[in-house]
């Protein structure tokens, strides 16, 4: 079966400090794979998609940046965090545009100090 | 992107009584999804729909495909105090990336 990891699930960075988070796909091959932030725990708002390898689109101009150096593996990044990035952010996959919508991983959750 | 319009925006019921949410948007959409994120998880999908006036259930949860389709409602009924969350609607034209509602956060007082 399929499964979505993410981490790390907690995360507390100063401003203008780096930021890396991972997420991983098992079980699937060539999925489609999106990072969404949440502010304030309502409203979902999508930040990058990849339909494959080196393949990034991005929906939001911002202090963000995405890779998918392999396969199953979605990285966001930051070279210098602000305030505003904090949030909670969440990776999600599906198969192809398959019907059955998308699946998260359960989240990770950034505060910017 | 777009965005797609959910009402109530917040609800605040007591357990036992049924729950109606809906979700509303400009565009015509193929598939029509309702997801529920407990706090501090990711969502998890609900009841996914595929034609218009299509009516899917799973338990207590009752979700219908507009006939215009360009809206969605979820219904939830004799609510339990585990029900707590944020529901969101999301939709999709053939080919293109889903759309989230706004989100309509749920509160069951026991």
């Amino acid at each position: 079966s399929q499964t979505i990891h993410q981490w790390p699930a907690t995360l507390v960075q100063p401003v203008g400090s780096p930021l890396s988070l991972e997420c991983t796909v098992e079980g699937t091959s060539n999925p489609n794979l999106y990072w969404y932030r949440q502010a304030a725990g309502r409203g979902l708002q999508l930040l990058f998609y990849s339909v494959g390898i080196g393949q990034i689109s991005s929906e939001v101009p911002q202090n963000l940046s995405a890779s998918r150096p392999q396969d199953r593996q979605f990285i966001l990044s930051s070279k210098k965090l602000l305030l505003s990035d904090s949030g909670f952010y969440l990776c999600a996959w599906e198969l192809d545009r398959a019907l059955y919508g998308y699946t998260f991983g359960s989240g990770t959750r950034l505060t910017v100090v | 992107g777009q965005q797609l319009n959910q009402s109530p925006q917040s609800m605040f019921i007591q357990e036992g009584e049924d729950v109606s949410m809906n979700c509303t948007s400009s565009s015509i959409f193929n598939t029509w999804l309702w997801y529920k994120q407990d706090p501090g998880e990711g969502p998890v999908l609900l009841i996914a729909l595929y034609k218009a006036g299509e009516l899917t259930s799973n338990g207590r949860l009752t979700a219908q495909f507009g006939i215009t389709r360009k809206d969605s409602f979820l219904n939830i009924s004799a609510s339990i105090p585990s029900d707590v969350g944020i529901y969101f609607c999301a939709g999709r034209r053939a080919g293109n990336q889903f759309y989230f509602g706004t989100g309509t956060s749920l509160t069951v007082i026991p």
